[in-house]
């Protein structure tokens, strides 16, 4: 299993470009998050899918779609970015299963916007 | 909300125990977490614990929970240079899978 992939692994987009961040996994995991980490702040929920067509908002939304056609995919969009959103992002996965415990996460995606 | 506090910094030197702490409000978490940071990487699980229990002990890792004072306890016995990392404490609330993380526990090792 390749666990939980991300690419791209560094971005750097100018003010007002759009680009979606790829995250795939192998697990047949039911629930997907992508959290994005800033310095100092920790890890804060941006959007999460307990499967697929089914998405919700999490804790910091604002300027991110996600969508969830697939199990194995779910892919981030920044429609018009900003450089509030320079961050590192990641990506995780979980069985539903109660049996498992652990999110697995992905390497991140270091994105700077100018 | 939820909330989850952790101190910022921890040093200690190499051999010696780490004890890094964590605070959170949520009285209905079911599962309290421990991950590992290391530079330029993502995170990975170091341990868990369930509310109902009070330790857990994995090789050099003892988890200590006090569900009444909403307090847990990481602590790393004979502390290695390899152990330097940012150690984040995370809540998962009852019949959720969202986590809440701190803000994370940077652990430097002197060797």
């Amino acid at each position: 299993n390749a666990g939980v992939t991300q690419t791209p692994k560094f971005q750097v987009l100018k003010t007002g470009q759009s680009m979606t961040l790829q995250c795939a996994q192998d697990m047949n995991h039911e629930y997907m998050s992508w959290y994005r980490q800033d310095p100092g702040m920790g890890l804060r929920l941006i959007h999460y899918s307990v499967g697929a067509g089914i998405t919700d908002q999490g804790e910091v939304p604002n300027g991110y779609n996600v969508s969830r056609s697939t199990t194995e995919d779910f892919p981030l969009r920044l429609l018009s970015a900003a450089p509030s959103q320079t961050s590192v992002y990641f990506c995780a996965s979980s069985s539903q299963d109660q049996s498992s415990y652990e999110q697995y996460f992905g390497p991140g995606t270091r994105l700077t916007v100018t | 909300g939820e909330d989850v506090e952790q101190s910022l910094f921890l040093s200690v030197r190499e051999g010696d125990s780490s004890v890094i702490n964590c605070t959170y409000t949520d009285s209905s978490s079911t599962y309290l977490y421990w991950y590992k940071q290391e530079p330029g990487a993502g995170l990975q699980l170091l341990t868990y614990i369930f509310s109902n229990m009070d330790m857990k002990q994995d090789q050099r890792l003892t988890v200590l929970l006090n569900k009444k004072d909403k307090h847990l306890s990481l602590r790393i016995a004979d502390t290695q240079t390899g152990d330097s990392a940012i150690y984040f404490c995370a809540e998962e609330g009852a019949g959720s899978y969202q986590l809440t993380f701190g803000k994370g526990t940077k652990l430097s090792v002197i060797p």
